[in-house]
């Protein structure tokens, strides 16, 4: 069965922290994938990475960044949080070009 | 401007009947769509794949259609049940590119 852990269930941080999320899979997945989730506006995709040291900016890339060290891991990292940023953050991962996701059991972030 | 669309509003279906949820989108040359289904607080899970050149797609009680005429996917739950309550999204993916595409989703809620 597929893996893909995520730090953390729950946490609450402050505008202005840093914050790092972050997401481990098992499956020697080439390609992982950050999302946000807001009410009605389905999953949007941050980041993601398809190989050891890349990334590619998602379609809401804008006040994060990325880490991916080592294949099975793959970090975000939100430099300066704001309170626009309290979300759910998913991370899921896959093996080739189309093929199904497998996300991990996500991050609720909530900044004050 | 490029759109998938699934009915916003929760779909209350009573037990033992069948669910029938709607994909709609516009301007996107899928090469295939996918169906996930989320629970509260978890990530979505894989449910069914159905390429371009499919009209059906079959597994155990789920059913889902794919026109590309219309630009349309439903998905079908036979013989529903309350477990079966849940959040479903739609995903398509064109062929240029690795990233899924994804609706809103719709929740359903099976009445005993």
């Amino acid at each position: 069965d597929v893996k893909v852990t995520q730090s953390s269930r729950y946490l609450v941080k402050r505008t202005g922290e840093k914050v790092f999320l972050e997401c481990v899979q098992d499956m020697d997945h080439e390609n992982m994938f950050w999302y946000r989730q807001d009410p009605g506006l389905g999953l949007r995709l941050i980041y993601f990475s398809y190989d050891v040291k890349m990334k590619e900016k998602g379609d809401i890339p804008e006040g994060y960044s990325v880490s991916r060290e080592k294949k099975e891991r793959f970090s975000l990292i939100l430099e300066s949080a704001s309170t626009n940023q309290t979300s759910m953050y998913l991370c899921a991962s896959n093996f080739g070009q189309q093929e199904t996701q497998y996300f991990g059991p996500g991050t609720r972030l909530l900044v004050l | 401007s490029q759109k998938i669309e699934q009915n916003s509003e929760a779909l209350n279906i009573q037990e033992g009947k069948t669910a029938t949820l709607t994909c709609n989108y516009t301007n996107y040359s899928p090469a295939y769509l996918q169906w996930y289904r989320q629970d509260p607080g978890r990530g979505p899970v894989f449910l069914l794949l159905i390429r371009e050149n499919e009209k059906e797609k079959r597994k155990e009680r789920l059913k889902v259609t794919f026109d590309t005429t219309l630009k349309q996917s439903l998905f079908h739950i036979t013989a529903s049940q309350p477990a079966d309550s849940a959040t479903y999204l739609c995903a398509l993916v064109e062929d240029s590119n690795y990233q899924l595409i994804w609706g809103a989703g719709t929740k359903l809620i099976i009445k005993p």
